[in-house]
């Protein structure tokens, strides 16, 4: 079964626009992470957020983590062209458990 | 360093056959994990193996199987193929003992179609 959800499930924005994607899961975790991937490719890890943490950057992303709402959010500031792919968060329970990937969302970046 | 390397990258087969993926991990991890994406069901976890054993198994029928050298090098196998089978597999490596508590890096994925 999934753990996160990703919402929403499709995003169209102009390129220079943020975009602003959620992730909710089920139940408790080691870290949290997301990947992206372009159409018909492997997934490309972007950020991992560990339990213990709140927030964390890298380059243009920034993602959020409330684990007492069960909810990560991933925000990709001055979009481009280029970041045009789906994006999936993947939870982490830890243990001998097995990454758990969400259905992914679509985002569109209108040149 | 290359990445992970996973053969054939497409191949069609017919409901019946069997089929052999491989996937060569990048060079000193030893956490493998396979995943089958289907536009219906998205990521779906096949797989994870370590130092050769199998530590976790998704819930796929008896037909799907895998394996993991001693290289780290790891197959899977499907048998008996179905129309539903036909998904992109992608297969995971991870340098960390336990694949779920630190980043994956996939392969391109091997495209199978089953007719």
């Amino acid at each position: 079964s999934q753990q996160g959800e990703e919402d929403p499930q499709a995003l169209s924005i102009q390129e220079g626009e943020n975009a602003t994607m959620n992730c909710s899961y089920k139940t408790s975790i080691n870290n949290l992470q997301w990947y992206r991937q372009n159409s018909g490719r492997g997934l490309v890890h972007l950020i991992l957020i560990r339990s213990n943490e709140r927030e964390k950057h890298s380059g243009r992303l920034r993602v959020t983590l409330d684990t007492s709402k069960k909810s990560s959010s991933l925000l990709i500031t001055a979009s481009r062209a280029a970041d045009t792919a789906s994006y999936f968060c993947a939870t982490g329970q830890g243990g001998s458990e097995k990454l758990v990937f969400g259905k992914g969302m679509k985002l569109t970046v209108n040149p | 360093k290359a990445g992970v390397t996973q053969t054939p990258r497409y191949l069609i087969k017919t409901r019946g056959q069997q089929v052999t993926l491989s996937c060569s991990p990048i060079s000193g991890h030893r956490s493998v994990s396979w995943y089958q994406q289907t536009p219906g069901q998205g990521l779906q976890f096949l797989f994870e193996y370590f130092s050769e054993t199998q530590r976790n198994k998704g819930n796929f029928p008896g037909r799907f199987s895998g394996r993991q050298f001693s290289n780290s090098r790891s197959e899977m196998n499907v048998s008996t193929l179905e129309l539903g089978d036909s998904a992109l597999y992608l297969c995971a490596s991870s340098p960390t003992a336990l694949a779920n508590t630190g980043e994956l890096f996939f392969g391109e994925g091997s495209r199978l179609t089953v007719l």
